[in-house]
């Protein structure tokens, strides 16, 4: 069974402090990976999605990838009462459906201003 | 930037009823999905259609079916509404280039 898991937390940080979220995943063969926010009441809206080991910077977003650990992270650097959201690890279900996603259950961010 | 429309944004029907929700992309992609969204059981994959009049089974496909008769629209059909089919519908499209779904604004459906 492929699976994402993420903490559910709520993850509560300050304003302008960094906020850092984890995701790691079961399948070896994963080439990409992908971060979704959703709002409440609100559907998800893709933030970036990361296929290489390493970094990948998006204005005050970074994705870290590492493939030998199989573990992703999201970083938000000055975060802001606006990115209070859910936050969504994904991966491509290659042996599966067509390309659906499997999804984590979410990690709930609130920054406190 | 991929537009995905839901016919309706809320939705409430009695036990028994016939529902249909409709989703609309404009981008030509080929592959669609639909997904309900629970609290505590996060997105799951109910069906999802790779071109016109093709569909495949998801993960809880059972009290629905789809149709797919034009590439740009998917619908998701509930034969006789039940109330544990009370939830967030999400209909989706994927970028086959990079692997990216983009979502509906979904449709928050309560079942009495």
């Amino acid at each position: 069974q492929k699976e994402v898991e993420q903490n559910s937390g709520p993850l509560s940080v300050p304003e302008g402090a960094i906020a850092s979220l984890n995701c790691t995943y079961s399948d070896r063969g994963s080439q990409s990976f992908f971060w979704y926010r959703q709002y409440s009441g609100k559907s998800p809206e893709l933030i970036m999605f990361i296929y290489s080991n390493g970094d990948k910077e998006d204005g005050r977003f970074t994705a870290q990838l590492n493939k030998a650990s199989q573990y992703v992270s999201l970083l938000i650097r000055d975060s802001q009462p606006s990115d209070s959201a859910t936050y969504l690890c994904a991966y491509p279900n290659y042996g599966g459906s067509q390309g659906n996603l499997i999804f984590g259950k979410g990690t709930k961010l609130s920054v406190k201003p | 930037d991929v537009k995905v429309t839901q016919s309706s944004r809320y939705l409430v029907k009695r036990t028994g009823e016939k529902v249909f929700l409709e989703c609309v992309q404009d981008m030509d992609h080929e592959n669609m999905f639909w997904y309900r969204q629970d609290p505590g059981l996060g997105l799951r994959l109910i069906y999802f259609s790779y071109d016109v009049k093709m569909k495949e089974k998801g993960d809880i496909p059972e009290g629905y079916s789809v149709s797919r008769e034009k590439k740009e629209r998917f619908s998701l059909i509930l034969e006789s509404a039940s109330t544990n089919q009370t939830s967030m519908y999400l209909c989706a499209c994927r970028d086959t280039y990079t692997d990216t779904q983009y979502f509906g604004p979904g449709t928050r459906l309560t079942v009495l």
